[in-house]
């Protein structure tokens, strides 16, 4: 299993300062992704991230991935209260049309 | 962006009945779907990847026989929790791949086993 692992597992802060996310995996990927999930909703897709590419913006986003460690991270800059949810990383790898392997997800609260 | 449709959001039935979802995906065609479970406080565990006329794979320790997955369409795949016990309370989700390869999810179907 390449199933991410997230870290920390929660994060509060207070808004306005920045949320750094991290994401470990075990095995080669094509891509990697992150997710946001509200409490007991679907998932959003924020941004994705390919095996080739080392850092991604979107928006208050940014995404960095080291394949040479296997680790990813999300910083979301400028926190707000609707920024409080669950965000997970999820991997494919190169064979064929794979699903995502999920991490176990960080769960950050921006306290307003 | 492509929509993911799930169906029902939530459901409440008794232990020994059945229970379906659907899962459409509106506004492309998913030749594969994939159906997750979700504990709470949990991440996502894959159950099985379904295949347009096909049948479906199942990852390891999930029973085919309890989780009947069938997907029928380009639009549409339905996975049926059959003979329900509390256990199987829990939030299920799909996801479609779209045309770019992104996944899109459903807004989930929270199951409650009485």
């Amino acid at each position: 299993s390449q199933q991410g692992e997230e870290d920390p597992q929660a994060l509060s802060i207070q808004e306005g300062e920045n949320a750094t996310m991290n994401c470990s995996y075990k095995t080669s990927i094509n891509n990697l992704q992150w997710y946001r999930q509200n409490s007991g909703r679907g998932l959003v897709h924020l941004i994705l991230i390919r095996s080739n590419e080392r850092e991604k913006h979107s928006g208050r986003l940014r995404v960095t991935l080291d394949t040479s460690k296997k680790s990813s991270s999300l910083l979301i800059t400028a926190s707000r209260a609707a920024d409080t949810a669950s965000y997970f990383c999820a991997t494919t790898s190169y064979s064929g049309n794979t699903p995502l392997v999920f991490g176990k997800g960080t769960r950050l609260s921006v306290i307003a | 962006g492509a929509v993911v449709s799930q169906h029902p959001s939530w459901v409440i039935c008794k232990s020994g009945t059945s229970v379906k979802i659907e899962c459409r995906s509106l506004d492309f065609q998913a030749t594969t779907m994939f159906w997750y479970r979700q504990f709470p406080k949990q991440s996502l565990m894959l159950m099985a990847t379904s295949n347009e006329g096909s049948k479906a794979t199942y990852e390891q320790g999930v029973e085919k026989d309890k989780f009947l997955i069938n997907h029928a369409s380009l639009t549409l795949s339905t996975l049926t929790v059959t003979s329900a016990h509390p256990e199987d309370s829990s939030f299920y989700i799909c996801s479609a791949r779209g045309e770019g390869g992104e996944l899109f999810f459903g807004e989930g179907s929270r199951l409650t086993v009485l």
